[in-house]
């Protein structure tokens, strides 16, 4: 089985820098998604990591260390249109041949002023 | 650019009603996927398919079924719609290997 973990809220100040952590428990580690979800709409790709190591997209980061069952979202330069749900989402491919991703319960990031 | 298509946003129904919630992709995705999402417990799966007429459990299977008679549909259905069925069900497709999913905007279930 797999265990995701990740905050269920945060808050940060627009301008500055947020890191969203996500722990994974899984056998068969076969990649890690990020996924962004604004109210009332469809989750969207951020990020895919299945190697260690940071992946930089711009203002958004994610880094994996597959190791430590460790990952998180860096968000630099915060605008108010990030605030939003943030999913992790893990595939393990000892859950069947198909690598289905299980998604942790979601960060909800809050962006004031 | 990839579009999942679900046919209603809104559906309101009455306890002990067959409901089917209709999926549509347009990128020829082997994959496709029902979740719910719900407050607190984020999405959960329900079904799956890697390809027509194929169908896997999901981790909530019970009291849905789901039906893939061509690669771009994808149904579910409430066999008899109970009020804990109410909830926001999204689908979702990918192509093979290690693609992301895509997503449907979702459609907000309420069981009467």
């Amino acid at each position: 089985g797999q265990n995701i973990d990740q905050p269920t809220e945060m808050t940060a100040t627009e301008g500055a820098i947020v890191q969203i952590n996500c722990t994974y428990q899984t056998s068969g580690f076969n990649g890690l998604f990020w996924y962004q979800q604004h109210a009332g709409e469809a989750p969207t790709f951020l990020s895919y990591n299945v190697l260690d190591g940071l992946e930089e997209k711009g203002r958004f980061s994610s880094f994996l260390s597959r190791s430590k069952g460790y990952s998180y979202l860096l968000l630099k330069e915060l605008q108010m249109k990030d605030s939003a749900s943030y999913l992790c989402a893990v595939r393990d491919s000892s859950r069947g041949g198909s690598y289905i991703p299980t998604f942790g319960r979601g960060t909800s990031l809050i962006v004031h002023p | 650019d990839v579009k999942v298509t679900q046919s209603s946003r809104y559906l309101v129904k009455r306890t002990g009603e067959k409901v089917f919630l209709e999926c549509v992709q347009d990128m020829d995705h082997e994959n496709m996927f029902w979740y719910r999402q719900d407050p607190g417990l984020g999405l959960r799966l329900i079904y799956f398919s890697y390809d027509v007429k194929m169908k896997e459990k999901g981790d909530i299977p019970e009291g849905y079924s789901v039906s893939r008679e061509k690669k771009e549909r994808f149904s579910l259905i409430l066999e008899s719609a109970s009020t804990n069925q109410t909830s926001m069900y999204l689908c979702a497709s990918s192509p093979g290997g290690v693609q992301p999913q895509h997503f449907g905007d979702g459609t907000r279930l309420s069981i009467l």
